[in-house]
């Protein structure tokens, strides 16, 4: 069964900082991997996905992951973190089951920036 | 082009009623799924639909169905609703079932308390 494990439900940076989220991921098959960011009371934005070449992926807002596979990581990062990345951060990895493909997600972690 | 969206954004039922929850897909995809997202926790799965038929499902009794229609749009039903059914409802659209390689626009989900 493929699954992601996100390392601290809550990071606090100060705006400036650098962000680092953490995702492992666990897949019997090379994992297509996704995260996602969602605000208070909103969906789920897509901000970057990996599926095969680079395994450096850049997305959104300045936002970038680097898939690792001896590592069987997928980690988030941002140079500079700003007051409006505050919110809800995903981890995903999608499964193919031949008729059906469906996102398994990791518990989330909060990122609260700080002045 | 316009997005996911989903009516109504919030609702509130009594244990034991029923209830339907409404999904416009993106223009251009075909496919919907649907997830539940507890308070605090990650979206799951629920179950997805291409061409009007449900070709994949989550851990989640039948109780819980749903419909597509020709126009892609897509309904979730809940029978005989649960305390435990409180969470956020999220509708997903994607293109043609391709390995899930596409990420997934999400509506902003439906509110649904049960009291």
């Amino acid at each position: 069964a493929q699954s992601v494990t996100q390392l601290g439900s809550h990071v606090s940076v100060s705006e400036g900082a650098l962000v680092l989220l953490r995702c492992n991921y666990s897949s019997s098959v090379p994992p297509y991997l996704f995260w996602y960011v969602q605000y208070p009371n909103q969906g789920l934005q897509l901000l970057l996905k990996y599926t095969t070449g680079a395994t450096l992926v850049k997305g959104i807002n300045g936002f970038e992951a680097e898939f690792k596979k001896s590592e069987t990581s997928f980690h988030l990062t941002k140079p500079s973190a700003h007051m409006s990345d505050a919110a809800e951060y995903f981890c995903a990895v999608t499964k193919y089951t031949g008729t059906a493909s469906k996102l398994t997600f990791g518990t989330g972690t909060r990122l609260q920036v700080t002045l | 082009e316009t997005g996911v969206t989903q009516s109504p954004t919030h609702l509130i039922k009594t244990r034991g009623q029923q209830v339907t929850l409404r999904c416009s897909s993106q223009s251009g995809h075909n496919t919907v799924s649907w997830y539940q997202q507890a308070l605090g926790q990650g979206p799951q799965f629920i179950f997805q639909y291409y061409r009007e038929e449900e070709n994949g499902r989550g851990n989640f009794p039948p109780r819980f169905s749903g419909l597509q229609f020709p126009n892609y749009s897509s309904e979730l039903n809940v029978n005989a609703l649960e305390l435990d059914d409180s969470a956020l409802y999220l509708c997903a659209s994607s293109l043609p079932v391709d390995r899930g390689t596409d990420g997934y626009t999400f509506g902003s989900g439906t509110r649904l308390t049960v009291v």
